[in-house]
């Protein structure tokens, strides 16, 4: 049963630390995405990656977060220094996204979450 | 940039009554919908989704989902409900075609069912 991984499930960190959040996508899936979702929000997306090429992050605060993806298993999303504000679930999720037909959508398969405390 | 809103940000049912979670979106263009739902402490599942063709659709657990262009909606439905189905009902949306798109969720529906 293919699932999304993420680590550390929980994180509980001071206001000025660094955190790094983890997601392993699905085997065979291209495509990656961050989402963080909060009480007064709700759930946002924060960026995504096609074949671990950014295509958009204009969700993202990005004078203190940033998104990489080292390679095709292993995305991550580090936030420096870190807020209360930043307190939050986080969630990856990947897909399958196929050209041939152009662009075309599969369902996103959504990981765990990292519940994230920053006191 | 398209939105989606949901009308009914919590909802209390008795068990065996009929649900119908509103879900609303704006986007000029043609738009994939999904519904998701999320367990207590769980993470989101989805229930079901429309792409193309018929505008009614099935998903798990006995919910369905009416897309209708013209209101530019996509209420979920399920005829009886059970005291499983205590979660959180998100409505999302990405435009047709955006493939790497990422999905514009509603704020979600708390539903409580009471046994």
């Amino acid at each position: 049963d293919a699932r999304v991984t993420q680590t550390p499930r929980h994180k509980v960190t001071e206001m000025g630390q660094e955190v790094t959040m983890r997601c392993q996508p699905i085997l065979g899936h291209n495509t990656v995405f961050w989402y963080r979702q909060t009480m007064m929000q709700g759930l946002e997306l924060l960026a995504y990656f096609r074949n671990r090429a950014p295509l958009d992050d204009s969700g993202m605060p990005k004078d203190r977060f940033s998104a990489e993806m080292p390679d095709a298993t292993l995305a991550t999303l580090k936030i420096q220094p870190s807020e209360p504000r930043d307190s939050a679930v986080y969630f990856c999720a990947s897909g399958l996204t196929t050209a041939g037909q152009g662009v075309s959508y599969n369902e996103q398969f959504f990981g765990p979450g990292t519940r994230l405390t920053v006191l | 940039a398209q939105s989606v809103s949901q009308h009914n940000h919590h909802v209390i049912l008795s068990e065996a009554a009929s649900l119908e979670l509103g879900c609303n979106y704006s986007y000029g263009g043609t738009v994939n919908l999904f519904w998701y739902v999320q367990y207590p402490g769980q993470h989101l599942q989805l229930l079901l989704k429309y792409f193309s063709g018929d505008p009614l659709v099935k998903g798990i657990k006995g919910f369905e989902a009416e897309f209708i262009k013209s209101k530019f909606s996509f209420n979920l439905r399920k005829p009886s409900v059970q005291w499983s189905d205590t979660a959180e009902y998100f409505c999302a949306v990405n435009r047709e075609g955006g493939g790497a798109d990422g999905l514009t969720f509603g704020k979600g529906t708390h539903l409580i069912i009471q046994p």
